[in-house]
């Protein structure tokens, strides 16, 4: 079955840069989607369609891709980033959703 | 604004079925766009369980697909999921969510609140 692959965590300084990743051999032919999910909360899309930022996301979140590798990027990253980063996006018949593992975000 | 709401029992016994309603306000399910299911075990990542067209035609992730059943209910504007012969690895938050589908896109736009669902006797 199709897999999203995403480091479990990362660590980063207040105010510095975050980069997470997503690996999946169908992401040159399909969007990847960007979910930040804080504790209790629903997951929030915080990027679609692999760089676009939706209406009310704050301009540090980015997202570019890149072959097999998607990348959510946060500049100047703030306390309130601290979060779980998922990755989504279609297997190949575009019909399926798969989830990349997730990844723990941490604000030093 | 588009809402969802899920409903249904917080706890099942293990063998049996767990049935859910996902109640959709401020959009018309006949109007178009997917209508899905995911869930999310305690402490664990989010998984896509399966979703329906206001046609009735549905798509199940196939590591749940003989044991999974949505329907939709235009007169109610609702949705439902059924997920047969439980056990204790079904239990977690399970959402509802409307979906963008079709030209490589794939995503869920509004989300359900979450229910938790818990396994046991």
């Amino acid at each position: 079955s199709y897999e999203l692959t995403q480091p479990p965590s990362v660590s980063v300084s207040l105010g510095q840069m975050a980069r997470i990743t997503c690996s999946g051999e169908a992401l040159p032919k399909k969007y990847a989607y960007w979910y930040q999910q804080k504790p209790g909360q629903f997951p929030v899309l915080v990027i679609y369609k692999d760089s676009e930022r939706p209406s009310g996301i704050p301009e540090r979140f980015s997202g570019s891709s890149s072959g097999t590798i998607v990348t959510l990027t946060i500049s100047g990253v703030q306390a309130e980033d601290e979060a779980d980063y998922y990755c989504l996006s279609a297997d190949s018949s575009g019909t399926i959703g798969v989830f990349g593992g997730g990844t723990k975000l941490t604000v030093l | 604004q588009v809402q969802l709401q899920e409903s249904g029992p917080g706890l099942v016994k293990p063998s049996e079925t767990l049935s859910l309603t996902c109640a959709v306000s401020g959009y018309s399910i006949s109007s178009g766009y997917y209508w899905g299911w995911i869930r999310q075990p305690p402490g664990k990542g989010l998984e896509w369980i399966g979703s329906i067209y206001h046609s009735g035609s549905t798509y199940y992730n196939p590591s749940l697909k003989s044991r999974v059943t949505i329907s939709v209910d235009t007169s109610k504007n609702q949705f439902s999921l059924k997920l047969s012969s439980v056990t204790a690895a079904d239990t977690a938050v399970y959402y509802c969510a409307r979906v963008s589908m079709g030209f490589g896109e794939l995503s869920p736009d509004y989300w359900g609140q979450g229910t938790l669902v818990t396994v046991s006797s």
